[in-house]
C-alpha cells in the first residue's frame, strides 16, 4: 500500500493564480480530510469528507473547494491564491470508528508571492 | 466550534527525565482524544490515545491523563530518550472517531543529552 500519496511536495504561487492539490490513498478509508499547518497555530481543518459524494466545511475554508467523486481521491482547489494561503498543507485518510489512527500524506508546502 | 489549547508551546528536559504537555477543551460533548507526534520535516503520526470512559491510559513510557470535569487532558513521557524530540499535538474530537478532529497548536519538545 502506498498509503496518502499528496502532489505536489512544493509548489510557488502568485497571487489571484488557482491551483489543485491532490490527494488519493488506497486503503479505502471513508473518512478523508485536508489540514494547513502554519507555525504556531497547529493543524487547522479545511475540509473533510465522510464518503463519496459528502464534504463540509472545517475550521477555516474560505478560498477553498473540495469535491469527494470516488473514495480514493479528494483533491483541495485554491481557487483565487492569496498570500495568507502560504502554508504546508496535509491531507489525511482514516477508517470510521474509534481509536483508529489518522494516516496524513508527506504534505504540500505552498508558497504564494 | 470546539477549541483545544496546548501548554507549554516550548519544553527542554534533560535525557531520562519526564515530560508532561496539558490541554483543554472547550466543548463539553468532545469524547475522543488522541496524541499526535510530528518529527522534523515529517507527518504527523498517532502515538497514544484516550476515549472519555477512561480516565488514564499507558503505552510503555508514554501515558495520558483525561479529568472530564475540569475539560483537560494530559500527555506524559517518563525516562525520556534523544529520540523523543518533536512536536507533539493534542486533539479533541466527538463520536469517539477522526471527524473533524481539532488540533491544539503543539508543544515543541527537546531532549538535552
Amino acid at each position: 500500500n502506498a498509503g496518502v500519496t499528496q502532489t505536489p511536495k512544493f509548489q510557488v504561487l502568485k497571487t489571484g493564480q488557482s491551483m489543485t492539490l491532490q490527494c488519493a490513498q488506497d486503503m479505502n478509508h471513508e473518512y478523508m480530510s485536508w489540514y494547513r499547518q502554519d507555525p504556531g497555530m497547529g493543524l487547522r481543518l479545511i475540509h473533510y469528507s465522510v464518503g463519496a459524494g459528502i464534504t463540509d466545511q472545517g475550521e477555516v475554508p474560505n478560498g477553498y473547494n473540495v469535491s469527494r467523486s470516488t473514495t480514493e481521491d479528494f483533491p483541495l482547489r485554491l481557487l483565487s491564491a492569496a498570500p495568507s494561503q502560504t502554508s504546508v498543507y496535509f491531507c489525511a485518510s482514516s477508517p470510521t470508528g474509534t481509536g483508529l489512527p489518522l494516516h496524513f500524506g508527506n504534505g504540500t508546502r505552498l508558497t504564494v508571492t | 466550534g470546539e477549541n483545544v489549547e496546548q501548554h507549554p508551546s516550548t519544553l527542554s528536559v534533560q535525557e531520562g527525565d519526564s515530560a508532561v504537555i496539558k490541554c483543554t477543551y472547550s466543548d463539553s460533548a468532545s469524547n475522543y482524544f488522541p496524541w499526535y507526534k510530528q518529527e522534523l520535516g515529517k507527518r504527523p503520526q498517532l502515538i497514544i490515545d484516550i476515549r472519555s470512559n477512561v480516565g488514564e491510559k499507558k503505552d510503555q513510557r508514554i501515558a495520558v491523563t483525561l479529568n472530564k470535569t475540569a475539560k483537560h487532558f494530559s500527555l506524559h513521557i517518563t525516562e525520556t530518550q534523544p529520540e523523543d524530540s518533536a512536536v507533539y499535538f493534542c486533539a479533541a474530537s466527538k463520536n469517539f472517531g477522526n471527524e473533524k478532529l481539532t488540533f491544539g497548536t503543539g508543544t515543541r519538545l527537546t531532549i538535552i543529552p
